[in-house]
């Protein structure tokens, strides 16, 4: 199993709603990143959980939370979002070498209403 | 703190024809690692190909080469015999090796069409 399997694909949810997003992969790689991509934009690093550590980038408000339940899953908590966190939101993990890369999920097209 | 460069918002070719993407990068750093990644209308970013800095030679993957310039601190990508599923929005990556080598840093990106 080379993927790494994102859900949903697309998800609408108003302002006052408490929504998840759901990042797996089984590559057995030890870090699992959350990326936030605008149109025509490069993605912006929401997030990374490796080896048991989260990092956080610090400009992310906190109506995003991660959870890691295990090394293959990584969660993000959505509340209280503002319409101007409608983006696609990319996961991604990578094995413990830098030489490696990123392997990405399709990603989750998020609007908020 | 290092920084990407992609000059090209877009770019056209002719299928079958040759282009080159262009990147350059600033960075104080001796120990790093670069990368492009296409991503396709269908959204999924792909790794193309990569680079280690303490590597001098070219990295190829296929139809796609790297011409790597440290010095110049420059990473362009070559793609030969370009194909219809070529076309995609590219994006030039720069991974440090220190502080646990976790943040990536994307260029803008350079949106690649292929002609028929």
């Amino acid at each position: 199993d080379t993927e790494v399997t994102q859900t949903p694909k697309h998800l609408v949810m108003g302002m006052t709603n408490k929504k998840s997003l759901k990042c797996e992969q089984h590559m057995g790689h030890r870090a699992m990143y959350w990326y936030k991509q605008k149109a025509k934009k490069p993605p912006e690093l929401m997030f990374v959980y490796s080896y048991e550590k989260l990092s956080i980038n610090e400009s992310v408000p906190s109506r995003f939370s991660p959870e890691c339940p295990n090394s293959s899953l990584l969660n993000l908590h959505l509340h209280a979002l503002q319409p101007e966190d409608s983006a696609l939101y990319l996961c991604a993990s990578s094995q413990g070498s830098y030489y490696y890369g990123y392997t990405f999920g399709s990603g989750t097209r998020l609007t908020v209403v | 703190a290092q920084t990407v460069t992609q000059s090209q918002p877009e770019m056209s070719v002719q299928e079958a024809e040759t282009v080159t993407l262009s990147c350059t990068y600033d960075t104080s750093e001796s120990d790093y690692y670069l990368f492009w990644y296409k991503q396709p209308p269908s959204r999924q970013m792909i790794l193309v190909i990569r680079q280690e800095a303490y590597k001098q030679q070219n990295a190829t993957e296929n139809r796609f080469s790297v011409n790597f310039q440290k010095a110049a601190k420059s990473f362009s990508l070559k793609i030969s015999d370009s194909q219809l599923g070529d076309a995609a929005m590219y994006f030039c990556a720069y991974r440090s090796a220190v502080d646990g080598g976790f943040k990536t840093i994307f260029g803008a990106g350079t949106r690649l069409f292929v002609k028929a």
